[in-house]
């Protein structure tokens, strides 16, 4: 029961672009939606966060947009660096956070 | 600022073996968690506390127990090992405010052979 889909596993933009990740949930009870950020060998590091009575959070090159009709969210990073380079995870909560698969993005220079 | 520590690192049991993976954050946080992330897949939650002495199942719990008897620590005990456990373990925590997001630990790979 996969409640949190990245169906994109991975995204390759070149520098100084937008990048955009995508996100899709089934859980209306989902009341908070965080953006995950995770190099090799580390873990998971919080990126951004948006609660569902929200439909836009803002933080430096980090926006997070959330559509609650479509429950979908994404995540624009702008502009994209190298050192965006890592895999992205979207994650939702409600009593538990749950995580999608991830999205690999790679910044080309 | 340590964090959440988690040792060790790496890890090859064999099938039927036990471990224990350590946990420890120094936020005084009161939540804490435990994930698998296999590969290709999302993290998956095994089991959370949210405060010395109470725990609770997650999606993944079969095979793993879990103690909080203090704030800090967050041990996971892996009971007669299944290649099927062979995973990375992630242990995270955080504050009530949801907002903030967990912190993670760096991991611990276990390969069961």
């Amino acid at each position: 029961d996969q409640q949190v889909k990245q169906n994109s596993p991975s995204l390759s933009v070149q520098e100084g672009r937008i990048s955009i990740l995508n996100c899709d949930y089934t859980n209306s009870m989902f009341d908070y939606f965080l953006w995950y950020k995770k190099y090799p060998a580390e873990g998971p590091t919080f990126l951004i966060s948006i609660s569902s009575i929200k439909d836009k959070n803002e933080d430096g090159r980090f926006t997070v947009f959330l559509n609650k009709s479509a429950k979908h969210l994404s995540l624009h990073i702008v502009p994209s660096q190298p050192g965006d380079s890592a895999v992205y995870f979207c994650a939702a909560s409600a009593q538990d956070m749950r995580f999608g698969a991830g999205t690999r993005l790679t910044v080309k220079p | 600022n340590a964090g959440v520590t988690q040792t060790p690192k790496f890890r090859i049991l064999k099938i039927g073996q036990s471990m224990t993976l350590q946990c420890a954050q120094d936020m005084n946080h009161n939540y804490m968690y435990w994930y698998r992330q296999d590969p290709g897949m999302g993290l998956k939650l095994i089991y959370y506390s949210v405060g010395a002495g109470i725990t609770d199942k997650g999606e993944v719990p079969n095979g793993y127990n879990v103690s909080r008897s203090t704030t800090e620590d967050f041990p996971l005990r892996l009971e007669l090992a299944a290649p099927s456990q062979t995973s990375v373990y992630f242990c995270a925590s955080s504050q009530i405010d949801r907002r903030y997001g967990y912190t993670f630990g760096s991991g611990t790979r276990l390969t069961v052979v």
